[in-house]
C-alpha cells in the first residue's frame, strides 16, 4: 500500500547502457515530479506531469526522457549512461498543479543510479 | 534572484533538547516547505508554511513573512530525529517550482 513507489531502489550499469526507472502513486494525485539528488544532497526538479501534461521542463540532457502513460506513472528513461548521472533519484506526486493550489509532496524512497 | 539559506548546517544536540532550525529566503515566495530526510534516503514532506505557525506531534514551524524567515522547532528531541531537514521555497516568478536550502544534518545523541 505504498503511496509512491520507485523502483528500482538501486542500479547498478556501464556508461553508455539505456536504463528505465519506474514510478507510480496509488494517492490518486493530478501532478508527479522527477528530482536528482546530487552528491551535495540538493535537489534539483527535472520534470513535472499534470495530467500527463507535461509542465516542467528542466535544462537536462535530452538524454533523459520521462513517460507518463496515465496520471498515476510517471518513468525516467536514461539513454546513453555518462558517469556525471550517478545521483539518487526521488519521485514525488502532488494533489494539483503548482500555481493552482498550495499542496504538500509526497515522495519516493528514491532510486540511487551509480554508472560505472 | 531566489535563494533560500539554511542554518546551520550541521547540528549535534543531547537528547531532550530544544532544537531551532533556521530558513531564510529572498522575496516572492508563496510558500514555504520543511522536509525530512531519512538517512536512509527517504524524504518525508514535514511542513507547507504561507504565513504562521504549524503544529505536528513535536514539531512546530513558523514562518514570518515580513522578515522571510521560517524557523523549525523539535521539543524533547529524541535521538529518531537525526536526519536532514530541508527548507525549501517555492517562488511565484519561477514557475512555482521549488528552491531547496542545502539542508541541517541533525544528530541527537542518547
Amino acid at each position: 500500500d505504498t503511496a509512491v513507489s520507485q523502483t528500482p531502489k538501486y542500479l547498478v550499469t556501464q556508461m553508455g547502457n539505456d536504463k528505465s526507472i519506474k514510478c507510480e502513486q496509488n494517492l490518486g494525485h493530478d501532478t508527479m515530479y522527477w528530482y536528482k539528488q546530487d552528491s551535495k544532497k540538493f535537489l534539483k526538479i527535472m520534470f513535472s506531469y499534470n495530467n500527463k501534461e507535461l509542465i516542467i521542463n528542466e535544462t537536462v540532457p535530452n538524454r533523459f526522457s520521462p513517460k507518463s502513460p496515465d496520471k498515476a506513472h510517471l518513468n525516467l528513461h536514461i539513454n546513453s549512461l555518462e558517469l556525471g548521472d550517478s545521483a539518487v533519484y526521488f519521485c514525488a506526486s502532488s494533489p494539483a498543479r503548482w500555481g493552482h493550489r498550495d499542496y504538500g509532496y509526497t515522495f519516493g524512497s528514491g532510486t540511487r543510479l551509480t554508472v560505472v | 534572484k531566489n535563494e533560500v539559506e539554511q542554518s546551520p548546517q550541521n547540528l549535534t544536540a543531547q537528547e531532550g533538547e530544544f532544537i531551532t532550525i533556521n530558513c531564510s529566503y529572498s522575496v516572492g515566495i508563496s510558500a514555504l516547505h520543511w522536509l525530512q530526510q531519512h538517512p536512509g534516503g527517504g524524504i518525508v514532506s514535514l511542513f507547507m508554511l504561507s504565513s504562521g505557525k504549524k503544529k505536528h506531534g513535536r514539531l512546530i514551524a513558523t514562518i514570518n513573512i515580513q522578515e522571510k524567515h521560517s524557523s523549525l522547532h523539535i521539543t524533547a528531541s529524541h535521538p529518531r530525529d537525526s536526519a536532514v531537514y530541508i527548507c525549501a521555497g517555492r517562488f511565484m516568478d519561477s514557475n512555482y517550482q521549488l528552491i531547496w536550502g542545502a539542508g541541517t544534518k541533525l544528530i541527537i545523541k542518547p
